[in-house]
C-alpha cells in the first residue's frame, strides 16, 4: 500500500557536524514535500518544504533535496546546535489525498 | 502559533466515560485532521475532513467520533469503546482541500484515565 518511510528513527551527532534524514514515498503523483520539527512536549511545525519543480531548497543552516525519479527526499542540517535536538517528521499523500506522516526521526546533538 | 486551538489541554477521562476534545481555526482552511502521538512515537491520523459535512477514517478511527458541522470546528469524540485513549492529540488543518499544504498545529490535549 501507499507509505512513507523515514530512516533513521535515531540520530546522534557531535555539535557542528551535519545530520541527514530521509523519506522516502510511493505515490508517483505526490507534489509537496515537507520537514516538520516537533520539540518535546510541544507541537510539530513547518521548518522546510520544497514542492516537485525544483530539486533543493536551503534556508540558512537547513537545506531539503528532492529526487523524484527515486521517491525520496532529504533534510539536511548543517552546523549542528543544541537547539536542533528535537525530533524530525515528514510527510506524504496518498492517492485520496490522505495525508501519511513519516515514523519521525529522533536527533540529539552531543555536546 | 495563532489560529488553531485546541482545549483543554489536559483532560481526565473516567472508565466507561466519553470525553470530547476542542478544536477550532480561525485560518479560514478547508481541510481538518485529528492525530494521536503516544509517548515517544510518530503520528497517527484518526480521523480528517476536507469539507463541511464531510469526514473520512484514518488509520485508527475505532473508538473515536468527530463532526464537522462548522468549517472552523471540527470536534473529535473518544468514546468508552476506546480502551487505551491516554495519548497526546493533536489537531491539524491546511488550506487546500486536496491536503496538499502545510499543516498548522494547535497546540495539543494530554488525555489521562483516571
Amino acid at each position: 500500500g501507499e507509505n512513507v518511510e523515514q530512516h533513521p528513527s535515531t540520530l546522534s551527532v557531535q555539535e557542528g557536524d551535519s545530520a541527514v534524514i530521509k523519506c522516502t514515498y510511493s505515490d508517483s503523483a505526490s507534489n509537496y514535500f515537507p520537514w516538520y520539527k516537533q520539540e518535546l512536549g510541544k507541537r510539530p511545525q513547518l521548518i522546510i518544504d520544497i514542492r516537485s519543480n525544483v530539486g533543493e531548497k536551503k534556508d540558512q543552516r537547513i537545506a531539503v533535496t528532492l529526487n523524484k525519479t527515486a521517491k525520496h527526499f532529504s533534510l539536511h542540517i548543517t552546523e549542528t546546535q543544541p537547539e536542533d535536538s528535537a525530533v524530525y517528521f515528514c510527510h506524504s499523500y496518498s492517492s485520496a489525498s490522505k495525508i501519511i506522516f513519516g515514523s519521525g526521526t529522533r536527533l540529539s546533538i552531543r555536546p | 502559533d495563532g489560529g488553531i486551538t485546541q482545549s483543554p489541554k489536559y483532560l481526565f477521562r473516567k472508565e466507561g466515560q466519553n470525553v470530547t476534545l476542542s478544536c477550532e481555526q480561525n485560518l479560514n482552511h478547508d481541510a481538518m485532521y485529528w492525530y494521536r502521538q503516544d509517548p515517544g512515537q510518530g503520528l497517527r491520523l484518526i480521523y480528517y475532513s476536507q469539507i463541511v459535512n464531510d469526514f473520512q477514517k484514518g488509520d485508527i478511527a475505532e473508538g473515536y467520533s468527530v463532526s464537522r458541522e462548522k468549517k472552523e470546528s471540527f470536534p473529535l469524540t473518544v468514546t468508552s469503546a476506546q480502551k487505551n485513549p491516554t495519548a497526546f492529540y493533536l489537531c491539524a488543518s491546511n488550506r487546500a482541500g486536496r491536503g496538499r499544504e502545510t499543516q498548522y498545529f494547535g497546540p495539543g490535549t494530554r488525555l489521562l484515565v483516571l
